[in-house]
């Protein structure tokens, strides 16, 4: 178990309202990424970390920001949450260094009403 | 540009029956292949790279580099085997900026 958590696990939140997600794991790994999960689309890539204070977009990164401010957490903000980012985030940590083999968090599922 | 594609979206089979889980992907490189699993409310886990070339749970994979393919197999499926299941692609450079297919639905019926 790579000790990896996500917080909160279940939000409801309105249309226009900041929101952070927060990942945060136990072991030290480097590179950590942000994904969303919704039906019909599989999981895409928000943003990533590859160290603290470097992170870049992924393939979905529009409305959302992140930041690494130490190696064990990372944290996903929607400045102004609309109803479009409704899904499921999951955070993810590369095992092993730059790999693809990737472990998962429970994920956060978030509802914008 | 990196892509997987996994045709089916739903996928229903008997018990004890085989099934195979198609992945197709489209890279230009030499990717590295994987499947994960979900099943029900629990985190997604990982199932098969295709470097180990590992069975896991009665699972194989191969990668067919001339069909660009990376289906998963499993000769007799098993109830517990209902599941979420995506396939991904991890490129040769900044391995972990995964790409996942949209996931195929396994359904195994008693």
């Amino acid at each position: 178990d790579a000790g990896i958590t996500q917080s909160p696990r279940h939000k409801v939140t309105e249309t226009g309202t900041p929101v952070t997600l927060r990942c945060h794991q136990t072991e030290n790994h480097r590179y950590m990424y942000w994904y969303r999960q919704d039906p019909g689309h599989g999981l895409r890539l928000i943003h990533y970390s590859y160290g603290v204070k470097d992170t870049d977009k992924g393939e979905v990164s529009d409305g959302y920001s992140v930041s690494r401010s130490k190696t064990e957490d990372f944290l996903l903000t929607l400045e102004s949450a609309t109803s479009s980012q409704t899904s499921v985030y999951f955070c993810a940590i590369s095992v092993g260094g730059n790999t693809g083999e990737l472990f998962f968090g429970e994920g956060s599922r978030l509802t914008v009403l | 540009a990196q892509r997987v594609t996994q045709p089916e979206k739903l996928l229903s089979v008997f018990k004890g029956a085989p099934v195979e889980l198609k992945c197709n992907y489209s890279y230009s490189g030499s990717p590295e292949l994987f499947w994960y699993v979900q099943y029900s409310r629990q985190r997604l886990q990982l199932l098969l790279r295709h470097i180990s070339r590992e069975s896991i749970k009665g699972f194989t994979a191969d990668l067919n580099k001339g069909e660009t393919s990376f289906h998963l197999k499993k000769p007799f499926a098993q109830e517990e085997d209902s599941a979420m299941y995506y396939c991904a692609l991890s490129p040769n450079t900044n391995a972990g900026k995964s790409t996942f297919g949209d996931g195929t639905t396994l359904t195994v019926k008693p």
